[in-house]
């Protein structure tokens, strides 16, 4: 059964200091990898979507790798702001089209 | 556009009680999902919908049961509300195939069973 890690649980920074989230699986069979952002009481939305065979997406300050092999991805934020505070999610597309969600790293950026 | 819509927004049951959530989507999406989000865990499938009349188990489908009588609308019934089923529910849509498209949420039911 298919199992994500997010590391750490929550992360606190300084205004403009640039950030990683991690993310793991153990079954490295994916098909894709996304990352979303959930703010509190709201729904998820999409940030970037990699598939198994990208290595990379970039969407603005963000940046996510995808290393299927070794059953890793991490999100990058470049500058952070106190807007970019939220849940991050990262979720992989397995067997039987399903996602498999992380618990989620909340994070806080201090003005 | 309104995406995904999902009503009600809140909802309190007692437990034995029944009720169905709706979700509704414009974008003309194939695919729909139902998940539910508990305290300091990610979103686990519930059950999922690949085209009108059609549904299959997700991974915690227990308790529940779903319709897709329409293509724009997907159903989540609770037949005899526990109190272990207190949780956010969302609902999400896909033009295809999760492994090639990306899914879009709504933003949540929240449900609290006493």
């Amino acid at each position: 059964k298919q199992e994500v890690t997010q590391i750490p649980a929550a992360l606190s920074v300084p205004e403009g200091e640039n950030l990683v989230l991690n993310c793991s699986f153990t079954d490295s069979a994916i098909y894709n990898l996304q990352w979303f952002r959930q703010d509190p009481g709201k729904g998820l939305t999409s940030l970037l979507l990699i598939q198994s065979s990208q290595r990379e997406q970039t969407s603005g300050r963000l940046n996510a790798s995808l290393d299927k092999s070794s059953g890793r991805s991490t999100l990058y934020i470049a500058a952070s702001q106190p807007g970019d505070s939220a849940t991050y999610l990262c979720a992989v597309t397995g067997a039987g089209n399903m996602l498999t969600f992380g618990g989620g790293t909340r994070l806080m950026v201090k003005p | 556009n309104a995406g995904v819509t999902q009503t009600p927004k809140f909802r309190v049951l007692k437990t034995g009680q029944s009720m169905t959530l709706l979700c509704a989507q414009d974008m003309n999406h194939e695919y729909m999902y139902w998940y539910r989000q508990d305290p300091g865990m990610g979103l686990r499938l519930i059950h999922y919908s690949v085209g009108e009349g059609t549904t299959a188990k997700g991974e915690v489908p227990d308790g529940y049961n779903v319709s897709r009588l329409k293509k724009q609308n997907f159903l989540l019934g609770l037949e005899s509300a526990a109190p272990s089923q207190t949780s956010v529910y969302f609902c999400a849509s896909s033009y295809s195939w999760t492994g090639s498209y990306e899914q879009y949420f709504g933003p949540g039911t929240r449900l609290t069973v006493t």
